[in-house]
């Protein structure tokens, strides 16, 4: 069985300074890891994931985050933050085997960029 | 193309109603899988469906809660003799199937339940 966990449940920031939003993860198998992010009534959107190779990987928006094996960590990091990413971030894992069909979701980290 | 669709987006039913709720997945899109989100909580899955078949129910409960997927039309999810602790966010996800690489999901807007 997997779990997550996201440390932080609110994270306030002011605009254009650095955050880091935490995920720790256990499993008893190997996984890939994902971070969804929700905007206010909406459905999630995925971010960034780990499948396998690299283990920093970046998304399009300017966030990155890196599977930390030994600490079984999958941080998410953004060097300077926008208004614009005020949202709620979730991580989640998935088994390598089996389905592939069970996302295992954090309870979730609401960002709030402050002007 | 459009995306994964959901309907209702909100649903209000009483004590003791029937909610059902209705999920299109993305075009070519053969495998659906259902969420639910509480409040101030994580999404939770429920089930994995491809066609005319449940892959993976290990996260409904017991009773009352039902999902299919027929061979034409949506995928339905059904709450019988809904309780005010049903009251959440259902979220539909689709996706391919492939053997041999990750199958990522895709995601809807959700359906709001509020039970009175």
């Amino acid at each position: 069985a997997q779990s997550v966990t996201q440390l932080d449940s609110q994270v306030p920031v002011f605009e254009e300074a650095p955050v880091e939003l935490r995920c720790n993860y256990s499993s008893s198998v190997s996984v890939y890891l994902f971070w969804y992010v929700q905007y206010p009534n909406q459905g999630l959107q995925l971010l960034l994931k780990y499948l396998s190779g690299s283990t920093l990987v970046e998304s399009i928006n300017g966030f990155e985050a890196e599977f930390n094996k030994s600490q079984t960590s999958f941080h998410l990091r953004k060097p300077s933050v926008h208004i614009s990413d005020t949202a709620e971030y979730f991580c989640a894992v998935s088994s390598t085997r089996g389905s592939q069909g069970n996302l295992i979701f954090g309870k979730g980290t609401k960002l709030s960029v402050k002007p | 193309n459009a995306g994964v669709m959901q309907n209702p987006r909100h649903l209000v039913r009483r004590r003791g109603q029937e909610a059902r709720l209705r999920c299109s997945p993305m075009k070519g899109h053969s495998h659906v899988y259902w969420y639910r989100q509480l409040p101030e909580e994580g999404l939770k899955f429920m089930v994995y469906l491809q066609k005319e078949n449940i892959i993976d129910e290990s996260g409904m409960p017991k009773e009352r809660f039902s999902a299919e997927f027929p061979k034409e039309g949506p995928s339905i999810l059904r709450i019988q003799q809904v309780v005010r602790g049903d009251s959440a966010a259902y979220f539909c996800a689709s996706s391919l199937w492939t053997r041999i690489s990750y199958n990522e999901q895709f995601f809807g807007p959700g359906t709001r339940l509020t039970v009175l």
